[in-house]
């Protein structure tokens, strides 16, 4: 079993829908989350970080962490075109462990936002 | 956010050649690089933790005498493909780590297309 599961999808939604991006994890010692956008071709970039379980918002994105579950989400309102693009989660152990500053990826979802 | 430059974005080598890769900081000083290699439609899969003053740290199945790293500077970490092969042929992206507080957040670079004929 994978640390993160990630569905790689692919996932088409229409201009202005509510995308809903999921991971899930297996490790108990990741403490931090977060939600990276790759472009084609390019390196990915950090959209959202979370530290604790609950919600975070961020103008239309929202990155929702549920510890107990082991489960994190990433959502999106008023998806645009614009936002068509790979999304990576990636989670780390908290400081002291031996694997402190190491993420670990899920897959990627590949979303495509059609006008 | 802050800025992490790669370079070259692109390069193509003829097999049994060396590329080398250079990952900077631009505006925070890095005591932790990562080196990360993705293939099409995949993850980005980790190969080595680059430490400022010290030996790179690899993972497990990936042959430091094939994948250099040397961590000079606060700002810099280099890796370089000795003897590149046509197996060799990915993307290469590099990340630094900035820790403020408890946060500790990788920025990445731009990556780096190697490809070899």
């Amino acid at each position: 079993q994978k640390e993160v599961e990630q569905d790689p999808g692919p996932l088409s939604v229409p201009e202005g829908a509510i995308v809903s991006l999921n991971c899930t994890y297996s490790n108990s010692a990741f403490q931090y989350f977060m939600w990276y956008r790759q472009y084609s071709r390019k390196g990915p970039e950090l959209l959202m970080y979370t530290y604790s379980s609950g919600n975070k918002e961020d103008g239309r994105f929202t990155a929702q962490v549920d510890k107990s579950s082991k489960y994190i989400s990433l959502f999106i309102r008023d998806s645009q075109p614009s936002d068509s693009a790979t999304y990576l989660c990636a989670m780390g152990a908290g400081a002291g462990g031996t694997s402190y500053g190491k993420l670990t990826f899920g897959q990627g979802t590949i979303l495509t936002v059609h006008p | 956010g802050a800025v992490v430059s790669q370079h070259p974005s692109w390069v193509i080598c003829k097999s049994g050649t060396s590329v080398k890769i250079e990952c900077r900081s631009l505006d925070f000083q890095a005591t932790t690089m990562f080196w990360y290699r993705q293939f099409p439609k995949q993850s980005l899969m980790l190969m080595a933790t680059s430490n400022e003053g010290s030996k790179a740290t690899y993972e497990q199945g990936v042959e430091k005498d094939k994948f250099l790293i040397n961590h000079a500077s606060l700002t810099l970490s280099t890796l370089t493909v000795t003897s590149a092969h046509p197996e060799d042929s990915s993307f290469y992206i590099c990340t630094a780590r900035f820790n403020i507080g408890t946060k500790n957040i990788q920025y990445f670079g731009a990556g780096t297309r190697l490809s070899v004929l």
